[in-house]
């Protein structure tokens, strides 16, 4: 499976925007790219998802490099409840991994009043 | 909203006993996963289902195996529970691949085997 590499950790103030960067140099043409976070004591919860063009859903944006070796999670205005790991995630459409989950470390977002 | 509902929040077990995790999902999703997070290793896929009656090994399936009768239910089952197989299970489903959103978590089962 295709691996993807995060930051450890970010921190960020309340309301500032937050841009989450994830390399996946070895990304196939089929795999989607994921991101999901985990609040504390919770189960992961799905952010938002692209294979080519840049996405946008009322929690986020995700912004695809063109060569799709890299890609950025990005909130518009940080709040205390985001505040969370964040996973980017390969998934692909076909073959040995469709449908598959492989979580990494994740980043830990840490959001300061 | 899709719902994984996952049958305890919190379990204790004694050694050796058989231990069954129940997972629903309402919504009809055709694929459900069952993973286990521990501090430090993340989250571990240990086994998989893609339909009714079939299962697939994750990356971690020893000691472990599953039950999908529905569609709307998956089981994990410890057959013989050892002290490291305390853990966070959590359950999740989905609808299709990568090209599809929607892998719903539930909220995950805290189980410590004394």
């Amino acid at each position: 499976d295709a691996k993807t590499t995060q930051p450890n950790s970010m921190e960020s103030n309340e309301e500032e925007p937050v841009h989450l960067p994830c390399n996946h140099s070895t990304i196939s043409g089929t795999d989607y790219i994921h991101w999901y976070r985990q609040l504390p004591s919770q189960g992961p919860e799905y952010v938002i998802h692209g294979l080519t063009s840049n996405v946008n859903n009322r929690m986020a944006s995700l912004a695809i490099a063109e060569d799709r070796k890299s890609s950025t999670l990005i909130l518009h205005r940080a709040t205390l409840r985001d505040a969370a790991v964040y996973y980017c995630i390969l998934i692909g459409a076909g073959g040995t991994s469709y449908g598959k989950l492989t979580f990494g470390q994740g980043t830990i977002l840490t959001v300061h009043p | 909203d899709v719902k994984v509902t996952q049958s305890s929040r919190y379990l204790v077990k004694r050694t050796g006993e058989k231990v069954f995790l129940e997972c629903v999902q309402d919504m009809d999703h055709e694929n459900m996963f069952w993973y286990r997070q521990d501090p430090g290793l993340g989250l571990r896929l240990i086994y998989f289902s893609y339909d009714v009656k079939m299962k697939e090994k994750g990356d971690i399936p020893e000691g472990y195996s599953v039950s999908r009768e529905k569609k709307e239910r998956f089981s994990l089952i410890l057959e013989s529970a050892s002290t490291n197989q305390t853990s966070m299970y959590l359950c999740a489903s989905s609808l299709g691949g990568g090209d599809h959103y929607g892998y719903t978590f539930g909220s995950g089962t805290r189980l410590t085997v004394v």
